[in-house]
C-alpha cells in the first residue's frame, strides 16, 4: 500500500532564510510524487510533481524537490523564505490499482514566515 | 487560476435544505473529482468521475449525490446535511483517472457551513 508521511505539522522560519518540508512515502512501486500549496481560502496549487525522470525537480516560485530512493523521501526545499510563502503544503503520492482517484495526501505543513 | 471554476465560494445551508455545488473546468480534460477537506484531517476522496462515467464512490454517505452531465461539468448535490458535513469542497480535473502520472488541478473551493 502507498501512503505518505509529512514530518512535522508546523514550521516556522524568518523571511529571506532557507525552508525544508520534510516527506517521506510508502510505495511497492515507483510512484510519482508531487507537492501541493493552500494559500488560506484558496483551492491546492500545483508546486512541482516528480515522475521518474530527474530526481531533481524544480517548480513553481523557487521551490525545489529531491526525490531519494534509497531514503524514501521527497523534501521540498527553497533557499530563500519570502512572506507569500505562508501557506500549508501537501505531499501527494500516486497509488496503483484500487481507487482511481489515485492520489493520497499528507497531512500537510502549515508554513509560517516572520518577517 | 488553474482552469478550474466553483460556484458558490461560500455556502451556509440548514440542515433541511437542498443546495448543489458546481464546478467547471476548462482545461478538456476527461476526468472529475470531488474532495472534503476538514480541518485536521487528510483530504478525502469522495467521488471520481472518468469520461463522465463515476468510477469511485469513497463510501461517501447518500445525501451527497453527485452529477457529471459531461467531461466539463460537475455537480454536487446535497440535501439533509448534517453539522459536520461543515468543509470545505475542492472539485479537481485531470487529463484521465487512474494514470500514475496524471496531475490533478484543483478548483478554489466552496466553504460549506451547515447549521
Amino acid at each position: 500500500a502507498q501512503s505518505v508521511t509529512q514530518l512535522d505539522s508546523h514550521v516556522s522560519v524568518s523571511e529571506g532564510t532557507p525552508v525544508l518540508l520534510r516527506c517521506n512515502y510508502s510505495s511497492s512501486y515507483s510512484p510519482s510524487l508531487f507537492w501541493y500549496v493552500q494559500h488560506p481560502n484558496k483551492g491546492l496549487q500545483l508546486l512541482l510533481k516528480y515522475t521518474s525522470a530527474a530526481t531533481l525537480v524544480k517548480g513553481i516560485n523557487g521551490f525545489e524537490a529531491e526525490f531519494k530512493k534509497s531514503e524514501t523521501s521527497f523534501h521540498l526545499t527553497k533557499p530563500s523564505a519570502h512572506m507569500s510563502d505562508a501557506a500549508e503544503y501537501f505531499c501527494v503520492v500516486t497509488t496503483k490499482g484500487g481507487s482511481q482517484g489515485n492520489l493520497i495526501f499528507g497531512k500537510g505543513t502549515k508554513l509560517s514566515v516572520k518577517p | 487560476e488553474t482552469g478550474v471554476t466553483q460556484t458558490p465560494r461560500h455556502l451556509v445551508m440548514g440542515m433541511t435544505n437542498k443546495k448543489s455545488l458546481k464546478c467547471e473546468q476548462h482545461l478538456g480534460h476527461n476526468a472529475m473529482y470531488w474532495y472534503k477537506q476538514s480541518a485536521k484531517k487528510p483530504l478525502e476522496l469522495m467521488f471520481v468521475y472518468n469520461f463522465k462515467e463515476q468510477t469511485e464512490n469513497n463510501s461517501v454517505p447518500s445525501r451527497f449525490s453527485p452529477e457529471c452531465p459531461n467531461s466539463s461539468h460537475l455537480f454536487l448535490h446535497l440535501h439533509t446535511l448534517q453539522p459536520e458535513d461543515s468543509a470545505l469542497y475542492l472539485c479537481a480535473s485531470s487529463q484521465e483517472a487512474g494514470a500514475t502520472t496524471d496531475t490533478q488541478y484543483f478548483g478554489p473551493g466552496t466553504r460549506l457551513t451547515v447549521l
